[in-house]
């Protein structure tokens, strides 16, 4: 069954700490994407990647940067994690064969900064 | 642009009630729509999708059918159970690779 694994359900992390966030894909997808998702507001893209190496920005990317390496691999990293980006974390991955392809989501990473 | 619009929630139903759920959106291009659901706790699943004007996606007994006249795609199931009990999105790809999500309505349903 493909997959989409977040390295961790639920975080507690502290203001002002670095935070990493793994997502690891095994279909072999060109395209990852990271979304955060609050109440009221649905899902917001902060970051996507087309490519190893290749990073753009989505549509709330402050206060965040990515990392791909490796093709199955896309990190989101909190470099000074603040109360405000108390949130779930999702991930995604899609095949680039055009519109037709669903994306896979992770089962989300909860992350609370006190 | 690109956008995606449903209708706010909750909706609380009674087993075996007839759902419908809104979507419209605008698009340039020609998407590809999609329906996922989240189960409390869980990621999105995909549910069922369309790909041209004209095409029903199916999937559990849920139906959503491509309506370019209208920039819609509804979904709908006859008989709902409690285990239906999620929040669905709608969605939609156009011809490259970022997705456009709806807000997200979140359905109750009551033994």
């Amino acid at each position: 069954d493909v997959k989409v694994t977040q390295s961790s359900r639920y975080l507690v992390k502290r203001t002002g700490e670095k935070v990493f966030l793994e997502c690891v894909q095994d279909m072999d997808h060109e395209n990852m994407f990271w979304y955060r998702q609050d109440p009221g507001l649905g899902l917001r893209l902060i970051y996507f990647s087309y490519d190893v190496k290749m990073k753009e920005k989505g549509d709330i990317p402050e206060g965040y940067s990515v990392s791909r390496e490796k093709k199955e691999r896309f990190s989101l990293i909190l470099e000074s994690a603040s109360t405000n980006q108390t949130s779930m974390y999702l991930c995604a991955s899609s095949s680039s064969g055009g519109g037709n392809y669903g994306y896979t989501f992770g089962s989300g990473t909860r992350l609370t900064v006190v | 642009g690109n956008s995606v619009t449903q209708m706010e929630g909750p909706v609380t139903l009674s087993e075996e009630a007839f759902l419908t759920i809104n979507c419209t959106y605008t698009a340039t291009g020609y998407p590809s729509l999609f329906w996922y659901v989240q189960y409390p706790g869980e990621g999105l699943q995909l549910l069922l999708k369309a790909t041209k004007a004209d095409d029903k996606g199916s999937n559990k007994g849920f139906e959503a059918t491509y309506r370019k006249e209208t920039t819609s795609f509804h979904l709908e199931k006859g008989s709902v159970q409690v285990s239906d009990s999620a929040v669905y999105f709608c969605a939609l790809r156009p011809n490259f690779n970022k997705f456009y999500f709806g807000s997200g309505t979140k359905l109750n349903v009551k033994p």
